[in-house]
């Protein structure tokens, strides 16, 4: 069965500083889809980054990039330049193609000011 | 704002009360979803309709009761609770099922007494 692991419950970072937030996944297929999903106070999530498996090159939206590494199943969020607003629950997930998505248990990002 | 709005916000109930949540988006989308989050676990996939058709339960208890009318509303009937279904439910919706980006609501705060 597929799972994704987020081995940080909580993380803090200082304004305008870099902060990484961590995933892995299990799986065995080789056709799949990964996400970062942000969940501020608000409760509402958003989608912040989409990878696909067969595509080597790392997402980027904006101050937002992943470091993809297949072989090591490892799909890491960097956020450049923190801002307040960033401070959100962050969840990694994964999906096959035309399969319902499976998250992980989240990451709460602080950020200091 | 996404586009799916959850009505209630919040939501107290004994466990003898029938309730109901309601979701509804105005983007046009296919299918729509029902999630529940709880503290410290990951988002748990409860029903997918795709098409106003239920493509998914996973193994959600009977006094849970979904119904999607049509393509821009979906409900989630509940009745004879228990405490530990106090949790976030969230409602989600995508253009097509599995591996589109989800956009999600506010979601309704469930407490049962």
């Amino acid at each position: 069965a597929q799972t994704v692991t987020q081995s940080q419950p909580e993380m803090s970072v200082q304004e305008a500083e870099t902060v990484t937030l961590s995933c892995t996944y299990d799986t065995s297929e080789s056709d799949y889809y990964l996400f970062w999903y942000k969940q501020p106070p608000s409760r509402q999530m958003i989608l912040v980054i989409r990878q696909e498996a067969y595509k080597q090159q790392n997402a980027t939206e904006n101050r937002f990039s992943v470091n993809f590494q297949k072989a090591a199943k490892s799909f890491s969020l960097k956020i450049s330049d923190s801002q307040l607003g960033d401070a959100a629950m962050y969840f990694c997930a994964y999906s096959l193609r035309d399969d319902k998505i499976i998250f992980g248990k989240g990451t709460r990002l602080h950020i200091l000011p | 704002e996404t586009g799916v709005t959850q009505t209630p916000r919040h939501l107290v109930m004994g466990m003898t009360n029938k309730k109901s949540l309601k979701c509804e988006q105005h983007l046009g989308h296919n299918a729509m979803y029902w999630y529940k989050q709880s503290a410290k676990k990951p988002l748990e996939l409860m029903f997918v309709y795709n098409f106003k058709e239920q493509t998914e339960n996973n193994s959600v208890p009977s006094r849970f009761s979904p119904e999607c009318p049509n393509s821009s509303h979906l409900f989630l009937h509940l009745h004879t609770l228990q405490p530990e279904d106090s949790a976030l439910y969230l409602c989600a919706s995508s253009q097509g099922q599995g591996n589109e980006k989800l956009f999600f609501g506010s979601g309704t705060q469930l407490s049962v007494l």
